[in-house]
């Protein structure tokens, strides 16, 4: 079925440096790709989105990129704060044509910002 | 945030009790998500629904059972609760089908002792 790969399961940078979160998705059907910041013992929140047919979104800090030959897609965060501290998940959903439309997750990342 | 609901926040149950838990919206979203959230696991689908009296199964359906009679609700019920199931469950909407992320509710706790 469906998957998402998602690397590395824990990340520690340095508070000013850059983080960078990579997913892999195996359904070549997919169309959108949303990333979700999850606060210690608070729901997911969706912090940023890319369709198929961008290469790359900003906004502000964060920015991501999709590579759909390859399948990849990845979120990248600059000056790093310690307000970034969280589990970061990525996903990736494909359009409900002949079934409903599923949103898959990887399994998460947990970024530690050190001061 | 408001516009999602999940109850309880919290349950403790026994092994081999029924439990149902509740998620109400009060935008009128098509689609409604079952997600549970394990350690190591991130969060998996378990059942959902496209539109009222339309649910799909997901990654991890055994031992669950939903139901949408109305769009705005969006039961889980674990027919027969085993310690296995003990998690956070997260009851997720989404406006649309296409190119549309999910929100998610607050969450509940379960544990199954």
């Amino acid at each position: 079925g469906e998957n998402v790969e998602q690397h590395p399961s824990t990340l520690s940078v340095q508070e000013g440096d850059s983080a960078v979160i990579k997913c892999t998705y195996s359904d070549s059907a997919s169309n959108y790709f949303p990333w979700y910041k999850q606060e210690l013992g608070k729901r997911p929140q969706l912090i940023i989105d890319i369709r198929s047919n961008v290469g790359e979104k900003k906004d502000q800090r964060i920015a991501v990129t999709l590579n759909k030959t390859a399948k990849h897609f990845s979120l990248h965060i600059t000056e790093t704060q310690p307000e970034d501290s969280a589990v970061y998940f990525c996903a990736s959903r494909a359009p409900g044509y002949s079934s409903a439309s599923k949103i898959i997750f990887g399994s998460g990342t947990r970024l530690s910002i050190r001061p | 945030d408001a516009g999602i609901t999940q109850s309880p926040r919290y349950k403790i149950t026994e092994t081999g009790r029924q439990v149902t838990l509740m998620c109400h919206q009060t935008w009128s979203h098509s689609y409604m998500f079952w997600y549970r959230q394990d350690l190591g696991h991130g969060l998996r689908l378990i059942y959902y629904s496209a539109a009222a009296d339309i649910t799909d199964k997901g990654e991890v359906p055994d031992g669950y059972v939903v139901s949408r009679s109305k769009t705005e609700n969006f039961p889980l019920t674990l027919e027969s609760a085993t310690r296995s199931q003990t998690s956070v469950y997260f009851c997720a909407i989404s406006q649309t089908g296409g190119e549309a992320g999910a929100f998610f509710g607050q969450g509940t706790r379960l544990t199954v002792v």
